[in-house]
């Protein structure tokens, strides 16, 4: 079964970091571009980065530009996201998912972590 | 970057009956398109892609039409785990962005 599994979400205070972490299993991680998508709290969805499936190529919304970085260890089949600077608007479920093959479409996801920049 | 709609942003439907969800992009996707169905407090289940090709595992009451700007979701006879929030998404253009999404809930 493919199955993603996020941690590392927290309360941290503006300004402040964070690193996320999604653990792959289930298919062979390296073979994928990988992606993170987040959610704020009561709305829709937004595509946050990609990244290729040798850490090579990288992409970014441009509201996270500068402030995060995807990164990914094909060894542990993990991926992550470091997020620094953050703001109150970063608040939100941040949700792994895998790339479509050849396409920009998000299959599965996992069950998302929930990261809160507040003071 | 393409802006995509949906409409109604509430849809009320009876069990068993029809949903009909539309989705509009600000420009020509081709058939660059998919649906997500999202619970609450789950995360989003990819539904479409292609705009009209079911995901693996998913029912065949699901069926997704459209090309260009105009694209439809129908759910042929709603069942009670359908009740949910369906989002659009194209990826035709960079960066790939969503749709604010149709709530359907039970009449």
């Amino acid at each position: 079964e493919v199955q993603l599994v996020e941690s590392g979400g927290g309360l941290v205070q503006p300004g402040g970091s964070l690193r996320l972490s999604c653990a792959a299993s289930g298919f062979t991680f390296s073979s994928y571009w990988m992606s993170w998508v987040r959610q704020a709290p009561g709305k829709g969805l937004e595509w946050v980065a990609n990244i290729k499936q040798d850490g090579s190529e990288k992409y970014y919304v441009d509201s996270v530009k500068g402030r995060f970085t995807i990164s990914r260890d094909n060894a542990k089949n993990s991926l992550y996201l470091q997020m620094n600077s953050l703001r109150a608007e970063d608040t939100a479920v941040y949700y792994c998912a895998r790339r479509g093959s050849a396409y920009n479409w998000f299959d599965p996801w996992g069950q998302g972590t929930l990261v809160t920049v507040s003071s | 970057e393409i802006v995509m709609t949906q409409s109604p942003a509430t849809l009320s439907v009876s069990p068993g009956e029809r949903a009909t969800l539309s989705c509009r992009a600000s420009q020509s996707v081709s058939s660059n398109l998919a649906w997500y169905q999202q619970k609450p407090g789950q995360a989003p289940r990819l539904l479409i892609y292609g705009a009209s090709t079911r995901a693996t595992g998913i029912p065949a009451r699901f069926s997704g039409s459209g090309s260009g700007t105009e694209f439809t979701l129908t759910i042929s006879s709603l069942q009670s785990e359908d009740f949910a929030v369906y989002y659009c998404q194209q990826y035709n253009n960079w960066p790939p962005t969503f749709g604010p999404g149709t709530k359907v809930d039970i009449k």
